[in-house]
């Protein structure tokens, strides 16, 4: 079983939906929760980060972990064109640096 | 603030070849990563150098990948030789930080195809 397991997708929405991307994982020893956003050709980029269970909102976007459950969520509100891109969680255990990704969800959202 | 820089973007060798891959981190960054993504898949952390040391080489295969981070700032990968499994993106980050900030910078990666 792998440690971090998310849908690849790919995920095709319209314009304006509400989008919902996830992750469950294994080690309850993770405290670190983050989703990074990657371009075709580009490298990844952080775009939310959260240490507790609950809801973090930035704008449009809202992360939500579930540590009883194991479980992390994006939700993208009125989605863009823009927000075409893969989509990668990644969890670290406390007191390292160590990163593990999960595959990423592919998401495309048309006009 | 100039970000991460990698370099090759593109290179295509015959297997048992060997390829070189730099990195200019951002400035000042203390701490610099070297990630595997393989198509369709997730980074793998390769190695994580703080200054010029190296913090994590867990998952490096070291039979055939080098690492070094002369002087605390710029770092090459070396693959030598090459395998058809280790066609994949090369991307460096750095950290201003360490300890679960989860705030790495990427560069855009060296995409590497062996043959």
């Amino acid at each position: 079983q792998k440690e971090v397991e998310q849908d690849p997708g790919p995920l095709s929405v319209p314009e304006g939906a509400i989008v919902s991307l996830n992750c469950t994982y294994s080690n309850s020893a993770f405290q670190y929760f983050m989703w990074y956003r990657q371009y075709s050709r580009k490298g990844p980029e952080l775009l939310m980060y959260t240490y507790s269970s609950g809801n973090k909102e930035d704008g449009r976007f809202t992360a939500q972990v579930d540590k009883s459950s194991k479980y992390i969520s994006l939700f993208i509100r009125d989605s863009q064109p823009s927000d075409s891109a893969t989509y990668l969680c990644a969890m670290s255990v406390y007191n390292t640096d160590k990163l593990i990704f999960g595959t990423g969800t592919r998401l495309q959202v048309f006009p | 603030e100039a970000g991460v820089a990698q370099s090759p973007r593109y290179k295509i060798i015959e297997k048992r070849q060997s390829v070189a891959f730099w990195c200019n981190p951002i400035s000042g960054h203390a701490t610099l990563y070297w990630y595997q993504q393989i198509l369709g898949q997730g980074p793998k952390l390769l190695i994580q150098f703080q200054n010029n040391g190296v913090v994590d080489d867990s998952q490096l295969p070291k039979d055939r990948f080098s690492a070094e981070r002369l002087k605390g700032v710029d770092s090459t990968l070396k693959i030598q030789p090459a395998k058809l499994e280790d066609s994949a993106v090369y991307l460096c980050a750095s950290s201003s930080r360490t300890g679960n900030t989860g705030e790495l910078f990427f560069g855009e990666g060296s995409r590497l195809t062996v043959l």
